[in-house]
């Protein structure tokens, strides 16, 4: 069974404070994403990463940016934290192609202050 | 881009009633279309998906249904029960840009 574990399940923060939100996948998946959660809104897609060092946009990137330096490893960067960024966080994986699943993990919920 | 819109927002059910939930998309070269099932403070979790080259897919209680052409697809759950209680989110696409856009989402209530 995939595993996608996020570094925290609450984490709460002060505006202009730089935030750090892991995520960790043991299925070897070359595709990892970023997205947030707001009611009524579904999940919109912060950035994504198709292999080690690659990032691409995704369709609310604005202050915030990525790190995947391990295939494992994908990290989000909140460099400039503001309420506005108050929100559900959720990492996924997925092997292979654009019709495969993702597999999401747990979810950081994270409030600033 | 993707645009995938949702409806409805909520929906009450009877136990033993079916459930549908609809979704269009706006992307003709979408081609992957999978649905996800959220239970409180929990993570989305892949309940069915279908492919555009299938019409209909079916598992157990739950069916998908994609019509490529009006450019929308179907949940159909039937003999709902109280577990069946959750946010439902649809999705689309597969394309060559590699992203799914994903629906607002349905907070299905099944009232026992």
């Amino acid at each position: 069974d995939v595993k996608v574990t996020q570094s925290s399940r609450y984490l709460v923060k002060r505006t202009g404070e730089k935030v750090f939100l892991e995520c960790v996948q043991d299925m070897d998946h070359e595709n990892m994403f970023w997205y947030r959660q707001d009611p009524g809104l579904g999940l919109r897609l912060i950035y994504f990463s198709y292999d080690v060092k690659m990032k691409e946009k995704g369709d609310i990137p604005e202050g915030y940016s990525v790190s995947r330096e391990k295939k494992e490893r994908f990290s989000l960067i909140l460099e400039s934290a503001s309420t506005n960024q108050t929100s559900m966080y959720l990492c996924a994986s997925r092997l292979g192609q654009g019709t495969q699943p993702q597999h999401f993990g747990d979810g950081t919920r994270l409030s600033i202050l | 881009g993707e645009n995938v819109e949702q409806h409805p927002s909520t929906l009450s059910v009877q136990e033993g009633d079916s459930a549908v939930i609809k979704c269009t998309y706006s992307d003709s070269a979408s081609n992957y279309f999978p649905w996800y099932k959220q239970e409180l403070g929990k993570r989305p979790q892949l309940i069915i998906d279908i492919r555009s080259n299938v019409g209909e897919k079916k598992d157990q209680r739950i069916a998908v249904t994609l019509n490529k052409t009006a450019k929308h697809f179907s949940l159909h759950i039937t003999e709902t029960q109280p577990e069946d209680s959750a946010v439902y989110f649809c999705a689309a696409g597969g394309n060559a840009g590699n992203m799914l856009t994903f629906g607002g989402g349905t907070r299905l209530m099944v009232k026992p």
